[in-house]
């Protein structure tokens, strides 16, 4: 579906417990993204990578871990160490990185939903 | 960093209307401005993008409208309907930078 998959579209955690929200993508685009969105926030960028092995972190990256082992995946890790984790997670990807005037389309995932009880 | 402010947070139009979202960005080396359309409960998907070297760009009930002296960009829907309700989310994309900085998007109501 639209190329990205996102795994678990609902996920209920409990404080204190890490959770790992899985992104796969078919569409051998080289960029991959997570995104936090929460009303009235817009899209916060958590991290990214451009390429495998390789990742950056975002503007609210404090809390979260990701791993970038291969192409078509990238797992994002939402530690205990995120005090607000409550929140709906994007994943993206574009073929290229954007930037440096090469900028490229990005291709969402449907979402998954995170909520800590 | 890049910022973008948005505005409005809601619009509410009758059908048929025009609606304008209005954005501006800070950094003036920005080069790439996307649109992009969140439906509820789907994926944000582009609707329409402009580069810094176009001042405007159309496509059907589109359109989206690029001052840089200004540093900001608009998009334009005319002969609204419903189906056009959704979250709007406009971005920048510094030049350079490898990511996008969207804004906190606009939600458009569109009632029959």
């Amino acid at each position: 579906d639209g190329g990205i998959t996102q795994s678990p579209k609902y996920l209920f955690r409990k404080e204190g417990q890490n959770v790992t929200l899985s992104c796969e993508q078919n569409l051998n685009h080289d960029a991959m993204y997570w995104y936090r969105q929460d009303p009235g926030q817009g899209l916060r960028l958590i991290y990214y990578s451009q390429i495998v092995n390789d990742f950056q972190k975002g503007d609210i990256a404090e809390g979260y871990s990701v791993s970038r082992e291969k192409k078509e995946s990238f797992p994002l890790t939402v530690t205990s160490a995120q005090k607000n984790p409550t929140a709906f997670y994007l994943c993206a990807s574009s073929i290229t990185p954007s930037g440096g005037g090469g900028a490229n389309v990005l291709t969402f995932g449907a979402g998954s939903r995170l909520t800590v009880l | 960093g890049e910022n973008v402010e948005q505005h409005p947070s809601t619009l509410s139009v009758q059908e048929g209307d025009s609606a304008v979202i209005k954005c501006t960005y800070s950094d003036s080396a920005s080069n790439y401005f996307p649109w992009y359309k969140q439906e509820l409960g789907k994926r944000p998907q582009l609707i329409i993008d402009i580069r810094s070297n176009v001042g405007e760009k159309k496509d059907q009930r589109i359109a989206v409208t690029l001052n840089k002296t200004a540093k900001h960009f608009s998009l334009h829907i005319t002969e609204t309907q419903p189906e056009d309700s959704a979250v709007y989310f406009c971005a920048a994309n510094p030049s350079g930078y490898s990511t996008l900085t969207f804004g906190k998007g606009t939600m458009l109501l569109v009632s029959p």
